[in-house]
């Protein structure tokens, strides 16, 4: 058990919707990032919040938005969705804003676009 | 962006035989980490390698940082049906707060 909590586990939704995915960190760690996983494309970085503030964007897309709250659980907010969404979303901690410690990942939510 | 290129890409192996992957960067790197993901599961931290030349072991686990800070590898002694996964190595740190995974290496081993 890595300490980080995803909500819900399996998410299956239609084309359009909006859907908001949940993480909560480690206890004590600041960071919060959000990875996408796919096939075809891998782990690809979507954004990481550190304290409640905004460090660094990736390949996030404008339909896609995320939050950190003062109790540092994020969320990963998703909206118009489109079958290409599909995929396992990670949320991960660390205790460090720069990531050069360990990360500790989520089990994962897996979202389903049909 | 700037990438870190895995090979293999696949590698299958009968068990008892040993494994490699190399992790590859066009560019410096600050440090290196490896992940393991079992299948269905989530990447779990393995090591971070941060000085040059470095050489660390865990178990049948070797892991190795160039003596330029480009290049990584992972060697698996004695490989065992408990190793399957798919194996990352991801850069951080410095001025970058992202950690960068590469595609990782799928380890099939038959029994």
């Amino acid at each position: 058990d890595s300490g980080v909590t995803q909500t819900p586990k399996h998410l299956i939704t239609a084309t359009g919707q909006r859907v908001t995915l949940r993480c909560s960190p480690r206890s004590g760690d600041l960071s919060v990032y959000w990875y996408q996983q796919s096939l075809d494309q891998g782990l690809q970085f979507l954004i990481q919040y550190y304290n409640g503030e905004e460090r660094a964007k990736g390949n996030i897309l404008e339909r896609f938005s995320a939050q950190q709250f003062p109790d540092l659980h994020s969320e990963l907010n998703l909206s118009s969705l489109e079958l290409g969404d599909s995929a396992l979303y990670f949320c991960a901690s660390s205790g460090s804003e720069r990531m050069n410690t360990e990360a500790f990942f989520g089990q994962g939510t897996r979202l389903t676009v049909v | 962006g700037q990438q870190v290129m895995q090979i293999p890409q696949y590698q299958h192996v009968q068990e008892g035989e040993d494994f490699t992957t190399y992790c590859n960067s066009s560019t410096t790197l600050s440090n290196i980490q490896w992940y393991k993901q079992r299948p269905g599961g989530h990447p779990v931290f393995l090591i971070q390698l941060v000085k040059s030349g470095e050489v660390k072991k865990q178990k049948r686990l070797t892991f190795q940082f160039g003596e330029a800070k480009k290049n990584s590898s992972l060697h698996i002694t004695a490989t065992q049906t408990t190793d399957v996964g798919t194996y990352f190595c991801a850069k951080s740190g410095g001025s970058n707060y992202k950690l960068t995974f590469g595609k990782g290496t799928l380890l099939t081993v038959n029994p």
